[in-house]
């Protein structure tokens, strides 16, 4: 079982609509987590931080639930240049190295 | 301020060949860390560097081996390279006290062929 496990899509969805993707992680090393957004062929860009109390970042909301150990992303009023892969990610170890989800692609159609 | 550069950008192999990755960080970062990201898959964790010592490695042979130089920069290397070695290999650079800091290069691109 991959330690970070996200639903790999692809989701496709007409711009101004809202969308949530969901990740479930394994591993209780990591103390952190993340989602990172890569654009094709691009290197992983830093979205968001993910907190226990939730937050908020613009039309961008993270939650995270330790006791399930689910972390959420959620987009509202998406737009055509939110298509991306948007990876979960877990953070932790003594090098506070990263562990990748496989990523979720999204797809916003005008 | 140069952010994370790597070299080259893309690169053919042979299998059984050997292979150098190159980083420099991103200005004012004392730390580098390098990831295998196959095609369709999230980037894998293969080791850190910081003081010119590996600090942790994540489940790579030990075909892969790094080194981390006094200016900072470092070296991927790879041997007896399988096809299965086939993709992006991601530097990622952050300062040690800042833990999760990461600033990504935008990878070179390998090809066993």
């Amino acid at each position: 079982r991959k330690e970070v496990e996200q639903d790999p899509g692809p989701f496709n969805v007409p711009e101004g609509a809202t969308v949530a993707f969901n990740c479930t992680y394994s591993n209780s090393a990591s103390q952190s987590f993340f989602w990172y957004r890569q654009d094709c062929r691009k290197e992983p860009k830093l979205l968001m931080s993910v907190y226990s109390s939730g937050n908020e970042d613009g039309r961008f909301t993270a939650q995270l639930n330790r006791a399930s150990q689910y972390i959420s992303l959620l987009i509202r009023e998406s737009k055509l240049s939110d298509s991306a892969t948007y990876l979960c990610v877990g953070g932790g170890g003594s090098a506070r190295q990263l562990t990748f989800g496989s990523g979720t692609q999204l797809t916003v159609l005008p | 301020d140069a952010g994370v550069t790597q070299s080259p950008t893309h690169l053919i192999k042979t299998r059984g060949q050997q292979v150098t990755l190159r980083c420099s960080p991103k200005s004012g970062h004392d730390t580098v860390s390098w990831y295998q990201q196959a095609l369709g898959q999230g980037p894998q964790f293969i080791f850190q560097y910081y003081e010119e010592e590996e600090r942790q490695r994540g489940n790579f042979p030990d075909r892969f081996s790094g080194h981390q130089f006094p200016n900072y920069s470092s070296e991927l290397n790879v041997n007896a390279l399988l096809l299965g070695d086939s993709a992006l290999y991601l530097c990622a650079s952050s300062l040690v006290q800042d833990a999760y800091g990461y600033t990504f290069g935008s990878g070179t691109r390998l090809t066993v062929v």
